[in-house]
């Protein structure tokens, strides 16, 4: 059981690229989410998926976009990176019953 | 806003030693989680506390909800080296968010 996957594990970017980040998982959750963590700030919320077919802000959208293809899948796109951007990010996903996220493995991002 | 603040926000101990981290929420939480992250990995759900005043014990580790259900704490009994990581709590966000996070505390822990 794979749980939670990520790609890629690490990438660097220059400012102004673009990049998509892609998150599928095989429990069959509804529920998806994209967390970045920086250094003293915990993890904090860019985006989530209730359901297929919906997507929501979360704390920290400005500079990204997301798509919920499918009930596995969930991407996370930035049109034009920032240095401000660099950051670890985590997709989540939560069972119906809504107890404890299973994380991916992470996505290392520095934008230079 | 709302804030989950953590205490504290790192620890040194020697191998054996108790450690305990602290939780407080700004509002009254329904529930609680608990995450472990080992250098480098991913948050891994550890337990959710619900009912006020609940303990829950997980072999070495015992987690509390206050009788206000806005503090929370999780105490390691004799650390070992593979204790080590961050440790998080969370509770169910308000304004529409789903979960809000705090900033961790980090163990170490000293052979």
């Amino acid at each position: 059981n794979a749980g939670v996957t990520q790609t890629p594990k690490f990438q660097v970017l220059k400012t102004g690229q673009s990049m998509t980040l892609q998150c599928a998982q095989d429990m069959n959750h509804n529920s998806m989410y994209w967390y970045r963590q920086d250094p003293g700030m915990g993890l904090r919320l860019i985006y989530y998926s209730a359901s297929e077919g919906t997507t929501d802000k979360g704390e920290v959208p400005n500079g990204y976009n997301v798509s919920r293809l499918n009930k596995r899948e969930f991407s996370l796109r930035l049109e034009s990176a920032a240095p401000s951007q660099t950051s670890v990010y985590f997709c989540a996903s939560l069972p119906r019953q809504g107890i404890g996220y299973t994380f991916g493995s992470g996505t290392r991002l520095t934008v230079v | 806003g709302q804030q989950v603040m953590q205490i504290p926000q790192y620890q040194h101990v020697q191998e054996g030693e108790d450690f305990t981290t602290y939780c407080n929420s700004s509002t009254t939480l329904s529930n609680i989680q608990w995450y472990k992250q080992r250098p480098g990995g991913h948050p891994v759900f550890l337990i959710q506390l619900v009912k006020s005043g609940e303990v829950k014990k997980q072999k070495r580790l015992t987690f509390q909800f206050g009788e206000a259900k806005k503090n929370s704490s999780l105490h390691i009994t004799a650390t070992q080296t593979t204790d080590v990581g961050t440790y998080f709590c969370a509770g169910p966000g308000t304004g529409g968010f789903k979960t809000i996070f705090g900033a961790g505390t980090r163990l170490f822990v000293k052979a």
